[in-house]
C-alpha cells in the first residue's frame, strides 16, 4: 500500500513561470520530508527537506510547504528553468523512533520545462 | 555520486539464474540501502544494513537477499531471478539514522532484465 502518493505522473511548464510539484501522504507518524530530483539513468539526488515543525523550507528557487493537517507537501519553483526537467520524488520518513530510517518514495512527477 | 559505485551498470539474464548486484562506498557511512524503481511504483525498499552484517528487511525483500561483510560493500543476490525483478535497482547511504538533517546519497543505478 502506497503510503506516499504523487498524483501527478506529469508536468509541463513553461520557462520562467511556476512549477507545483504535489504529493500526499496517509501515515500520520512521518514527521520528515524530502524532495529529490532524478535525470534519465541517473541515481536521483537530494533536493530539500523539511521537518514537520515547520510549515514552509526555503532554499533558493526551491520551496517546500507542509500541511500536517491536510497530510500535503508541495514544492515551488520559481522561476523554472529549462534544466529543471527531470523526475522529482517525494519521500517521507519516521525520525527519532530509535529505528533505522526508511524513507517511503511517491511514484514521482516528471517535470517539463518549455523554453 | 562517486562515493557510490554500482555494478553492473546493466545486465541481462535469464529466469532462474543467480545474479548479485555490488555496491561499494568510499564515504564509511553506516547505513546502506538497496531500493528497486518500478513504473507506477516509485522507489521500493528492499534491504538495509546498518552495519557490518547487520542487515534487515525493507518493504519488497521477497526473493532477495542481502549482505555486508565490509563497511563499504553491501551485495544484493536474487538467487533464482524472475522476470517479476526485472527492474532498475539503486543503492543509497546515508551517515546517521533519525536526524532532521539525514538524506540519502544515491548510486547511479543498475538496469536489470530478466528474460
Amino acid at each position: 500500500d502506497q503510503q506516499v502518493k504523487q498524483n501527478s505522473p506529469s508536468l509541463s511548464v513553461q520557462e520562467g513561470r511556476i512549477s507545483i510539484l504535489n504529493c500526499d501522504y496517509t501515515n500520520s507518524m512521518f514527521d520528515y520530508f524530502l524532495w529529490y530530483k532524478k535525470y534519465p539513468a541517473e541515481g536521483p539526488t537530494f533536493l530539500i527537506s523539511i521537518s514537520s515543525i515547520k510549515d514552509k523550507n526555503e532554499d533558493g528557487r526551491f520551496t517546500v510547504f507542509l500541511n500536517k493537517s491536510a497530510k500535503h507537501l508541495s514544492l515551488h519553483i520559481v522561476p523554472s528553468q529549462p534544466g529543471d526537467s527531470a523526475v522529482y520524488f517525494c519521500a517521507a520518513s519516521v525520525i527519532g523512533s530509535g529505528a533505522v530510517n526508511q524513507f517511503y518514495f511517491g511514484t514521482g512527477t516528471s517535470l517539463t520545462v518549455i523554453p | 555520486d562517486a562515493g557510490i559505485t554500482q555494478s553492473p551498470r546493466h545486465k541481462v539474464t535469464e529466469t532462474g539464474t543467480p545474479v548479485t548486484l555490488r555496491c561499494h562506498q568510499t564515504e564509511n557511512h553506516r547505513y546502506m540501502y538497496w531500493y528497486r524503481q518500478d513504473p507506477g511504483h516509485g522507489l521500493r525498499l528492499i534491504h538495509y544494513s546498518y552495519g557490518v552484517k547487520d542487515t534487515d528487511k525493507g518493504e519488497v525483500s521477497d526473493g532477495y537477499s542481502v549482505s555486508r561483510s565490509k563497511t563499504e560493500d553491501f551485495l544484493l543476490t536474487l538467487e533464482s531471478a524472475t522476470s517479476s525483478q526485472t527492474s532498475v535497482y539503486f543503492c543509497a547511504i546515508s551517515r546517521t539514522e533519525s536526524a532532521t538533517n539525514e538524506k540519502l546519497l544515491f548510486g547511479s543505478g543498475t538496469q536489470l532484465s530478466v528474460l
